[in-house]
């Protein structure tokens, strides 16, 4: 079955410092990429969708800058979010679709920022 | 109104029961109908896909879709402790890596 693996599962993290998470699809090639955003006890919120060699498309009210997407190939892509606050403190879960397996997901990133 | 709504819950039921969890949606160009099992910190795992209206099972778990009515269920048989966890129903129109959306979440407790 689809083999999806995201690093770190957990992070904490100095206010104004980046962290960058990573997610792979370690046995089909993700044409697109998800990035979604989980707060406790809520569903999933989309962030920006991305596609292999292209620029990522945000969502409505997502900073671009603050969150950086970069999908460089078809089995990595990465999410860095830049000069964090703690209000970025989240769970942050990647979503490659491609080959027969559609939609899968990572495990998940718990992000602290203190 | 949301697109896709889903009663968030609490439901907790005793081991053995059946459970019901329901979603409806509005936008009659969804196509594509899945629930996805959430366990606490985790990532979601799909336990049942479909595209059309009717019934689909797999083993204890039946999903059904209702397209006229914009109503989708799955329903849990025989439930077990390892059963509790959020479930999450999630729907896209046609067409590739298209955008999912997602409902609420319903947190589901099978007590022993």
């Amino acid at each position: 079955g689809a083999v999806v693996s995201q690093h770190p599962s957990r992070v904490i993290c100095k206010s104004g410092t980046s962290v960058k998470i990573e997610c792979r699809s370690l046995d089909f090639q993700a044409t697109t990429m998800f990035w979604y955003r989980q707060f406790p006890k809520k569903s999933l919120m989309l962030m920006a969708t991305s596609n292999e060699g292209s620029k990522a498309t945000y969502e409505q009210g997502v900073e671009k800058d603050k969150f950086l997407i970069n999908h460089a190939s078809l089995t990595l892509s990465t999410l860095t979010v830049t000069s964090a606050h703690p209000e970025d403190s989240s769970f942050y879960i990647c979503s490659p679709y491609g080959g027969n397996y559609g939609y899968t997901f990572g495990s998940g990133t718990r992000l602290t920022v203190v | 109104q949301k697109e896709v709504e889903q009663d968030p819950g609490p439901l907790s039921v005793p081991e053995g029961a059946i459970v019901s969890l329901n979603c409806t949606y509005s936008n009659s160009a969804f196509q594509y109908f899945m629930w996805y099992r959430q366990y606490s910190r985790k990532g979601p795992e799909l336990l049942m896909y479909t595209y059309s209206s009717g019934n689909k099972e797999d083993g204890r778990f039946t999903a059904q879709v209702d397209k006229s009515s914009k109503y989708i269920s799955l329903f849990i048989r025989d439930s077990q402790p390892s059963d509790s966890a959020t479930y999450l129903c999630a729907m896209s129109v046609r067409g590739g890596a298209q955008k999912l959306v997602f409902g609420q979440g319903t947190r589901l407790t099978i007590n022993p």
